[in-house]
Order: C-alpha cells, then structure tokens, then sequence
C-alpha cells in the first residue's frame, strides 16, 4: 500500500501568492524524501530533494520542510507564477532503491 | 543534457496482443524503474532492475513482465493486454544509492480496446 500521501487532491492559489503543499508518510525508516513537478504531458521532473538528518531546505523559490515527529513534509513555493500550474508528488525512498510517491496534489495558479 | 526516452507517447492495442514498451536512457545508471501512473494513485511501480538481465517485482507486477539485455535498455512486456492495463506508463532511471533521485522519462500513454 501507500506510505506517502498528499492532504488535498487540489489547490488553487492566486498570481504572486505563497503556495504551501503538504505530504505525510508513514514509513519512519524513510531516509531521504523528493519533491517532483509533473507538468501537462510531460514526466515528473525533480523539483528538490532533502535528507532525514535535514529539516529545512531551500531552492530556488522552493522550500522544504521535513517533520520526522509527525512525518510530515510539505513544499513551499514563493510567489507562485502560471508555470507552477502542474501536479506535485512527494516521494519517499523506501530501502532497495526504490521511491514510493503519493496521489499528488494539482495546482492551478489564478490570474 | 540527461536523458530517458520512450519509445511511443501514444499507443492503442487490442485486448490480448502482446505490447512492447521500450525506454532508453543515456546517463549510465544502474537502476531503471517501470510505472505506471493513474488519476487518484499517484505513481505505482510494477517492476525495476538495479543491474542487467536482474530484475525485481514492483507493488503491482501481475500482467507484465520486463527485459534488461542492455544497460541503457529496459523494456516492458503486456503479455495479453486487458483493457485495465489501459494508463500512463513511466520509465525512469537513477544512479545506485537510496538517496538519488530518479530521471523520468515523458511517458507512454497505453490505450487498450
């Protein structure tokens, strides 16, 4: 079964505004744990990345947070424009070189 | 620039016929990964090989099966393909090491008639 989930199926946010996506996992042995951005007809692509002995990290406009009390993980991006309009899983490695991912969350950015 | 290609964005298969799905990658890596992705799932894995000619099950192996002669080649095989194997399917390839991340590539969308 899943051991990473997204909170909310969708969100939409407004031009210039702070979006913050949420993912908890269940699997507390995850060690290392991947943001990625699926835009329409394309794969996923790698967004940032963060370690268990992290509890924050940042991009460019991205930011991570990792709370290995509650497992919980959530991407922030700054001042969402247009071309953030896709759909993000979170993915966790779960042992043997495999990632597990969630449902994804869709978001869609308003003019 | 890195790269994971698919043989076919879009293919349309009768019930039963046998369906080949090929990706290739030219970054070097060891681990490829087959899955498949579905509205409300997320992204399942239905198998991965960490080596040539290995392989390894995924959550969902039932109704396929893989091939890795070569290691920049990794195909999937729907031995009799059944109208629910209808979905997008993604390659994918990465680097040994369980803090890696994986390189996708654009993906097959299958459709089964």
């Amino acid at each position: 079964g899943e051991s990473v989930g997204l909170h909310l199926p969708t969100l939409s946010v407004q031009e210039g505004d702070n979006s913050i996506i949420n993912c908890a996992y269940s699997n507390s042995a995850s060690d290392y744990f991947i943001w990625y951005k699926q835009e329409s007809g394309k794969g996923p692509q790698f967004i940032i990345d963060i370690r268990s002995n992290m509890d924050k990290r940042q991009g460019q406009r991205v930011t991570v947070l990792l709370n290995k009390t509650v497992k919980h993980l959530s991407l922030q991006i700054a001042a969402t424009q247009p071309g953030d309009s896709a759909v993000y899983f979170c993915a966790e490695n779960i042992g043997d070189y495999k990632l597990s991912f969630g449902a994804g969350t869709t978001v869609t950015v308003r003019a | 620039d890195v790269k994971v290609t698919q043989s076919s964005r879009y293919l349309v298969k009768r019930t039963g016929e046998k369906v080949f799905l090929e990706c290739v990658q030219d970054m070097d890596h060891e681990n490829m990964f087959w899955y498949r992705q579905d509205p409300g799932l997320g992204l399942r894995l239905i198998y991965f090989s960490y080596d040539v000619k290995m392989k390894e099950k995924g959550d969902i192996p039932e109704g396929y099966s893989v091939s890795r002669e070569k290691k920049e080649r990794f195909s999937l095989i729907l031995e009799s393909a059944s109208t629910n194997q209808t979905s997008m399917y993604l390659c994918a390839s990465s680097r040994p090491g369980g803090d890696t991340e994986a390189f996708f590539g654009q993906g097959t969308r299958l459709t089964v008639v």
